[in-house]
């Protein structure tokens, strides 16, 4: 099975502008998360969606958002940018229906590495 | 605080030498995953650890749960270049009555030659 994928891979964008990234998840998995990794904050969850439904979503602006399709493939958008939003966007997928006491593991795609200049 | 702490922060290793990096939860834990990640990139599934006193191993490298102290312990044996890395541990925990999955803030390993 191909594992996740992310396009790009490296972008770099100006203050104020507005980005797009894409995670395509393992095939048949239906869940996708997205995560924020800076050196300072460690791992951040951003949101989770299934079944093109958010399910859940971490503490970030309203800035960040994301979006699931009918393919289960996710893109998560980021207007206006700031410095602070450099950092590598982890895309993780499962096959997890809700998390409960039956664990399931996320795989996670590459990473996609934004710098705002 | 951290939900879930991961120590050491840091760690230089002589190549050949073991090691253990130690990531203890401040909740009820139900399943603690650990990953290794190389700079700039993806993390990579090492293992998953479900029930109290489980142990699961992986070419040099184990990891045990102990449920009461809500602790997962990662040992390297006869550590080489290649297990150099981040490691992180993530964890299932209960919150409100909902299930989290939190993270640690990493591991940093160093095998010097």
């Amino acid at each position: 099975k191909a594992g996740v994928t992310q396009t790009p891979r490296y972008l770099i964008k100006t203050r104020g502008q507005q980005v797009t990234l894409s995670c395509s998840p393992i095939s048949g998995h239906r869940s996708v998360s997205w995560y924020q990794q800076t050196p300072g904050q460690g791992l951040q969850f951003l949101f989770e969606y299934f079944s093109e439904t958010q399910r859940n979503k971490g503490n970030f602006p309203g800035r960040f958002s994301g979006r699931q399709f009918s393919n289960s493939r996710s893109e998560m958008n980021v207007s206006t940018l700031e410095l602070g939003d450099s950092a590598l966007y982890l895309c993780a997928s499962s096959s997890l229906l809700k998390r409960g006491r039956a664990q399931e593991t996320q795989y996670f795609g590459p990473g996609t590495r934004l710098l705002v200049l | 605080s951290q939900e879930l702490e991961q120590s050491p922060q840091s760690l230089i290793v002589q190549e050949g030498k073991n090691l253990t990096i130690n990531c203890t939860s401040s909740k009820t834990l139900y399943g603690l995953y650990w990953y290794k990640q190389k700079y700039g990139e993806g993390l990579i599934f090492l293992m998953m650890l479900q029930k109290g006193g489980e142990e699961k191993s992986h070419e040099k490298i184990t990891a045990k749960l102990d449920e009461k102290k809500q602790q997962s312990s990662l040992h390297i044996t006869a550590s080489q270049p290649s297990h150099a890395g981040i490691y992180l541990c993530g964890a299932d925990i209960i919150t409100d009555s909902n299930y989290q999955l939190i993270w640690g803030a990493g591991t940093k390993l160093i095998i010097k030659p």
